[in-house]
């Protein structure tokens, strides 16, 4: 099975921060990673699919970058509504596999 | 907008079974792989299985591989998640879940889930 990880797993950020979060395939998936945002209580929501092509309705300051093992999802200025988890996906190999999540807080 | 709207969860004894199902609406529903996604209490979120828009294709995580079946009906609609030889470790809220079109993964609609307690 392919590994998703994701680093860091918790960080503290202020509204306006550039945020960047990783995640680490244990082999090559190509581009075949997605990007979702959970908030607590809610259904996770597609923000990157194809690891980096913008899902309608996504605002911009969301964006995904990488290949083959290593993918970053960047918010370029983080907005009060942005503190939530994220979790990547990688869709290249069954099982498909979530990372285990980062947690955005609130300095 | 696409609906997705799960139903059948509630509380079982270990070893037990469960059917959960999910109606979707509003859009060409065998146009679109289907998948399950399940989020025990707290953690994060693991893949279950997903079906191709005809059924000819199952797939599955290892831990449920031979206790959980997939499937379908286009004609109503529905996707099915037939669940035996529950354990704890299977407590979890379930979540149907639209593959984007043309993919398997990366699911872009998301039903608000089932929860699913098993437990003696």
């Amino acid at each position: 099975d392919i590994q998703l990880t994701q680093s860091p797993s918790f960080l503290s950020a202020s509204v306006g921060d550039r945020v960047t979060i990783t995640c680490r395939a244990s082999q090559d998936i190509s581009s075949y990673l997605a990007w979702y945002q959970q908030k607590p209580g809610k259904t996770p929501k597609l923000l990157i699919y194809v690891a980096s092509t913008l899902q309608s309705g996504v605002p911009s300051r969301f964006s995904g970058s990488g290949s083959g093992t290593d993918f970053t999802l960047t918010i370029s200025s983080l907005q009060p509504e942005d503190f939530a988890t994220y979790y990547c996906q990688q869709f290249h190999s069954y099982p498909q596999t979530f990372g285990p999540g980062t947690k955005v807080d609130i300095k | 907008e696409v609906q997705l709207v799960e139903s059948g969860g509630g509380l079982v004894q270990p070893g037990g079974s469960l059917r959960l199902s999910c109606e979707a609406s509003r859009f060409t529903f065998n146009s679109y792989w289907m998948n399950w996604v399940r989020q025990a209490p707290g953690k994060g979120l693991e893949w279950v299985a997903n079906i191709k828009q005809d059924g000819s294709e199952k797939y599955y995580v290892d831990s449920v591989m031979g206790r959980f079946t997939i499937s379908r009906d286009n004609a109503k609609n529905s996707l099915d998640l037939q669940m035996n030889s529950l354990r704890a470790e299977d407590t979890a809220v379930y979540y149907c879940a639209r593959a984007l079109r043309g993919y398997n993964g990366q699911c872009d609609y998301w039903g608000q889930g089932t929860l699913v307690t098993v437990s003696s």
